[in-house]
């Protein structure tokens, strides 16, 4: 199975300030797609952003970006203008292209300092 | 559209009885997930079906568990008897497609168990 890393258990951010979570996977497929979902205290699961393994433009959703590097198979997101709302849990999701489900990291519990 | 409906969103039940969580995915979604979520380990997939049926139960845990989906709009995970380990939150999520989309899943609100 594919495994996901996200070696950051904490982090925490000054509001309106950058800050970048890190995920890392590990797969030998070259085709798969991955995701961030964003947990907040009300325990609802919600897509942040996706990004195609084939695609080389990484995605962006508003105040959301990726970094992809599928070489390194890295997957890290960056929220710009961090907002209070931003404060969360977030997890790194690889799905692959031969399977229906989902392999998530362990989540990073992210911060935002008013 | 309502999302994926789940109930309860508690429950609190003592060790030996039998617990049952219930799911509706989204309208026109094939694709059922049910997933277990604790601070030890994580999100687990437990089951997923896909027009109905069951695709993947290797995540169930053992026999006391159980997972039915009858009809594309409802599916029920059944715990009996529940242990105080079975303690955790469970999620459902539905999603479109069986094959390899890149559409992610839409998630209920999970059901917080406690098995005291």
């Amino acid at each position: 199975a594919q495994t996901v890393t996200q070696s950051q258990p904490e982090m925490s951010v000054q509001e309106a300030e950058t800050v970048t979570l890190s995920c890392t996977y590990d797969t030998s497929e070259s085709d798969y797609y991955l995701f961030w979902y964003k947990q907040p205290p009300s325990r609802q699961m919600i897509l942040v952003i996706r990004q195609e393994a084939y695609k080389q433009q990484n995605a962006t959703e508003n105040r959301f970006s990726v970094n992809f590097q599928k070489a390194a198979k890295s997957f890290s997101l960056k929220i710009s203008d961090s907002q209070l709302g931003d404060a969360a849990m977030y997890f790194c999701a690889y799905r692959s292209p031969t399977g229906n489900q989902f392999y998530f990291g362990t989540g990073t519990s992210l911060t935002v300092i008013p | 559209d309502a999302g994926v409906i789940q109930s309860p969103r508690h429950e609190v039940t003592e060790m030996g009885q039998e617990v049952t969580l219930r799911c509706k995915p989204i309208s026109g979604h094939n694709s059922l997930f049910w997933y277990r979520q604790t601070m030890m380990r994580g999100l687990e997939l437990l089951i997923y079906f896909n027009n109905n049926v069951p695709i993947d139960d290797s995540g169930m845990p053992e026999d006391r568990f159980s997972a039915k989906m009858p009809n594309a709009s409802f599916s029920t995970l059944k715990i009996q008897p529940s242990e105080p380990r079975d303690s955790a939150v469970y999620f459902c999520a539905s999603s479109f497609g069986r094959r390899p989309s890149p559409y992610g899943y839409t998630f209920g609100s999970g059901t917080r168990l406690t098995v005291v």
